[in-house]
């Protein structure tokens, strides 16, 4: 079956301009997870989702980054007036995971977002 | 915070040398997950660890969790090529979000 996909898979921006990135999880998976990932770094968290519920944005570095799933399953994460700071690759992972316990994530091929 | 260490950052070795990459946080983990990441490329999940002390084997790549549930370390025999990329351990503090390492980037000398 299809994996997670993510578009677009690269994006340039200018700094101010809003941007959208896409994740399509793997059908059925309950809960969805966005990471930021920098140049040789690990993943870091930005947010979950379990089904359409929003369960953890602690990750999200600031007010310009929101992130929502209205179907439980497709998400988006918006990123407003973008910064050079913002410039990273942006991971999106699924999974079968249930309440109180987390399971291996199937991450997508992310999207690379450059901010100039 | 709860964060999750990871040493050493590069490890180079001779192809069939053995690797070891560990894992370190500062609370108990709930569980952890290893997964890899290729040059160009995404995590792609390997193990989950659950139980105290626990060992799993996976051919050449064997991968431990200790009796606190603090640290963990993944260990390949006789690298190959195909084993290069970084190696990443995502802790869970027990609340279903994964905290990365910072990676073990693995280059292999023919």
């Amino acid at each position: 079956g299809a994996g997670v996909s993510q578009s677009p898979r690269y994006k340039v921006a200018k700094r101010g301009q809003d941007v959208a990135l896409r994740c399509d999880p793997i059908s059925g998976h309950v809960s969805l997870f966005w990471y930021q990932q920098a140049l040789g770094q690990g993943p870091e968290f930005l947010t979950y989702f379990q089904n359409e519920a929003q369960l953890d944005k602690s990750g999200l570095p600031s007010d310009r980054f929101f992130a929502e799933r209205p179907e439980g399953s497709v998400s988006t994460l918006k990123i407003q007036r973008t910064q050079q700071e913002d410039s990273a690759v942006y991971l999106c992972a699924s999974s079968l995971a249930l309440a109180g316990h987390s399971y291996e994530q199937y991450f997508g091929p992310g999207t690379r977002l450059t901010v100039t | 915070g709860q964060q999750v260490m990871q040493i050493p950052q590069y490890q180079h070795v001779q192809e069939g040398e053995d690797f070891t990459t560990y894992c370190n946080s500062s609370t108990t983990l709930s569980n952890i997950q290893w997964y890899k990441q290729r040059p160009g490329g995404h995590p792609v999940f390997l193990i989950q660890l659950v139980k105290s002390g626990e060992v799993k084997k996976q051919k050449r790549l064997t991968f431990q969790f200790g009796e606190a549930k603090k640290n963990s370390s993944l260990h390949i025999t006789a690298t190959q090529t195909t084993d290069v990329g970084t190696y990443f351990c995502a802790g869970d503090f027990g609340n279903e979000k994964l905290t990365f390492g910072t990676g073990t980037r693995l280059t292999i000398i023919p």
